[in-house]
């Protein structure tokens, strides 16, 4: 089955910084790759997403990139606040019909005043 | 329109009770999942339901919990004697028919005591 590995496991910022966090998958057959937030007590919450046939999508301060060939994929977040602190989940599914999520094991990001 | 409803937000179990977890999906969404995220950790699949049936239990322990989504109500993830490697929380996510849209609700925190 789908095995997602992501990296770093916890990551410090300087308010403003990049923030970068790196997902590899092992299933080439995995299709859909969702990003998600999550604060402390929360539910996990979609930030942003792509698809197998885009290799990059921007939502304002957040992109994401995938490298199909290489199966990684990155959330990219620039100009970094405050209120980013959280944990960040990446995942992969094979999207056929309905979507079984498979979850990486958490980035914590601190974005410092 | 309110999202995936989940209830209760916290429950306390004695080891060898029973606990039942409700979630209520989106309306019109007839597609719901169960997810586990044990303390730092990422969520992991337990089951894909579909009114009155089960589609997909491949992350669910065989035995003691089930789960089900009744034609009418909503659905209900059941543990039986309840160890404290149960405690966790316990997220439901609900879709339409053609997969996008993934919502979660906000997790059902459960204890073992």
């Amino acid at each position: 089955g789908e095995n997602v590995e992501q990296h770093p496991s916890t990551l410090s910022v300087q308010e403003g910084d990049s923030a970068v966090i790196k997902c590899t998958y092992s299933d080439s057959a995995s299709n859909y790759f969702p990003w998600y937030k999550q604060e402390l007590g929360k539910r996990p919450q979609l930030i942003i997403d792509i698809r197998s046939n885009v290799g990059e999508k921007k939502d304002q301060r957040i992109a994401v990139t995938l490298n199909k060939t290489a199966k990684h994929f990155s959330l990219h977040i620039t100009e970094t606040q405050p209120e980013d602190s959280a944990v960040y989940f990446c995942a992969a599914s094979i999207s056929t019909g309905f979507q079984k999520l498979v979850f990486g094991t958490g980035t914590r990001l601190l974005v410092s005043p | 329109n309110a999202g995936v409803m989940q209830n209760p937000r916290h429950l306390v179990r004695r080891r060898g009770q029973e606990a039942r977890l409700r979630c209520s999906p989106v309306k019109g969404h007839s597609h719901v999942y169960w997810y586990r995220q044990l303390p730092e950790e990422g969520l992991k699949f337990m089951v894909y339901l579909q009114k009155e049936n089960i589609i997909d239990e491949s992350g669910m322990p065989k035995e003691r919990f089930s789960a089900e989504f009744p034609k009418e109500g909503p659905s209900i993830l059941r543990i039986q004697q309840v160890v404290r490697g149960d405690s966790a929380a316990y997220f439901c996510a609900s879709s339409p028919p053609w997969g996008d849209g993934y919502t979660f609700g906000s997790g059902t925190r459960l204890t073992v005591v």
